[in-house]
């Protein structure tokens, strides 16, 4: 078991831009979160995936976003239009369970991928 | 949201205990009180959890108040290797189906 796997670790790109996400959670993890972080800030919830189901989105999540989660599996962030305020790190992370979490269930992060729009 | 207060930053020494405090004033009877810590470049970790007994681990123990309106994570003997962002989460009652970060307390280890 490998953990979390995101890739890639950085991209930058220019304004205007559609940039793409891919992370692949524990494989036996049917719970997949995405959140984005700020410097100094903690990690901003964006959306939740309960196997290829998009249960929740945030209010972050404006219309130039979206997630997919094909075959409850491997999922993917798109991010089109990139805008300077775009620029942070996207975390990915997953877990086992259904409906509200546990109160013993732990989330498993990845190392994110940093973003950086110029 | 159940909300939690914590110290924007706290120092420690090398080998020293440390003592992470966090307030949950409005916190519910079935609220649970989880620890995750953020490593430089790293996504956040589990650490520690507990409800109403104080816990212990390999990697820290949790103190929780007998009121449960506070709790403490410490480090027996902090290393450089801890030196992280730590963030106390309520977890339980609400019915959330995701983790609420703060933004957590950020822990300098000097040699």
């Amino acid at each position: 078991d490998t953990g979390v796997s995101q890739n890639p670790r950085h991209k930058i790109t220019k304004r205007g831009q559609n940039v793409t996400f891919r992370c692949d959670p524990i494989s036996e993890h049917n719970r997949l979160y995405w959140y984005r972080q700020t410097l100094g800030q903690g990690p901003e919830f964006l959306t939740y995936f309960q196997n290829e189901a998009q249960l929740e989105k945030s209010r972050l999540l404006s219309d130039r976003f979206s997630a997919e989660r094909p075959k409850g599996s491997f999922s993917t962030l798109e991010i089109q239009r990139t805008e300077q305020g775009d620029s942070a790190m996207y975390l990915c992370a997953s877990s086992y369970g259904q409906g509200a979490i546990r109160p013993n269930e732990k989330l498993f992060f990845g190392s994110g991928t940093q973003l950086s729009v110029l | 949201d159940a909300k939690t207060t914590q110290p924007n930053s706290m120092e420690s020494n090398e080998e020293e205990p440390v003592h992470l405090p966090c307030n949950h004033s409005t916190i519910s009877g079935t609220d649970y009180i989880h620890w995750y810590r953020q490593l430089p470049s790293q996504g956040p970790e589990y650490v520690i959890h507990g409800l109403t007994s104080n816990v212990n681990n390999r990697m820290a123990s949790l103190a929780i108040a007998e009121d449960r309106k506070s709790s403490t994570l410490i480090l027996h003997r902090a290393t450089l290797r801890d030196a992280a962002v730590y963030y106390c989460i309520l977890v339980g009652s609400g019915g959330y189906n995701k983790l609420i970060f703060g933004a957590g307390t950020r822990l300098a280890v000097h040699p």
